[in-house]
């Protein structure tokens, strides 16, 4: 079956710096590629995704790239801001809906 | 969009009783809908899969008639954890998946909090 690790675990940045957290899978037949944000106390949020027919997907401060060659997925938030600290997970599942597979996630912390 | 509402967000109960939590796709009708587990500083657990009619699919391990799944609609779904124990306390989340298109997208519930005393 499918394996998410995720790396790293835990990423101080200072406010206003890049974070990048990387992902890679196991599966060749992944082609799905969420990531989500968990702040404190609450739901994991979606933030983007990726399908495999593209390698980089941007959305304002918020990008994803994906090798699938090298099955590795990447999420980098630039200018980042004390309201991007959460725990970040990254995931992945087949085509038509199999189940997502998530990484162990990364504590961001943006420090002011 | 994609809102995905859960209810309660805490509960504590005593041990030995049983207690329901209910999970709903706002504004996007869910053929699938998902239950995790989440311990401190941990991943989301999978815990079952339900689709709408049909009995839930669970993963190795979960207990099913410990954890009861009922998916009567393309709105709802509830999860009751039967004759809780302190051990079930933790964080419950459920998640629905839309079923537009080729990629399914899956959005989650603000979580359920439960302790067990």
């Amino acid at each position: 079956g499918e394996n998410v690790e995720q790396h790293p675990s835990t990423l101080s940045v200072q406010e206003g710096d890049s974070a990048v957290i990387k992902c890679t899978y196991s599966d060749s037949a992944s082609n799905y590629f969420p990531w989500y944000k968990q702040e404190l106390g609450k739901g994991p949020q979606l933030i983007i995704d990726i399908r495999s027919n593209v390698g980089e997907k941007k959305d304002q401060r918020i990008a994803v790239t994906l090798n699938k060659t090298a099955k590795h997925f990447s999420l980098h938030i630039t200018e980042t801001q004390p309201e991007d600290s959460a725990v970040y997970f990254c995931a992945a599942s087949r085509r038509y809906g199999n189940k997502l597979v998530f990484g162990a996630g990364t504590i961001l912390r943006v420090k002011s | 969009g994609a809102v995905v509402s859960q209810h309660p967000s805490r509960v504590i109960c005593k041990s030995g009783t049983s207690v329901k939590i209910e999970c709903r796709s706002l504004d996007f009708q869910a053929t699938t809908m998902f239950w995790y587990r989440q311990f401190p500083k941990q991943s989301l657990m999978l815990m079952a899969t339900s689709n709408e009619g049909s009995k839930a699919t669970y993963e190795q391990g979960v207990e099913k008639d410990k954890f009861l799944i009922n998916h009567a609609s393309l709105t709802l779904s509830t999860l009751t954890v039967t004759s809780a124990h302190p051990e079930d306390s933790s964080f419950y989340i459920c998640s629905a998946r839309t079923s537009g298109g080729d990629y399914y997208e899956q959005y989650f519930g603000p979580g359920t909090r439960l302790t067990v005393t």
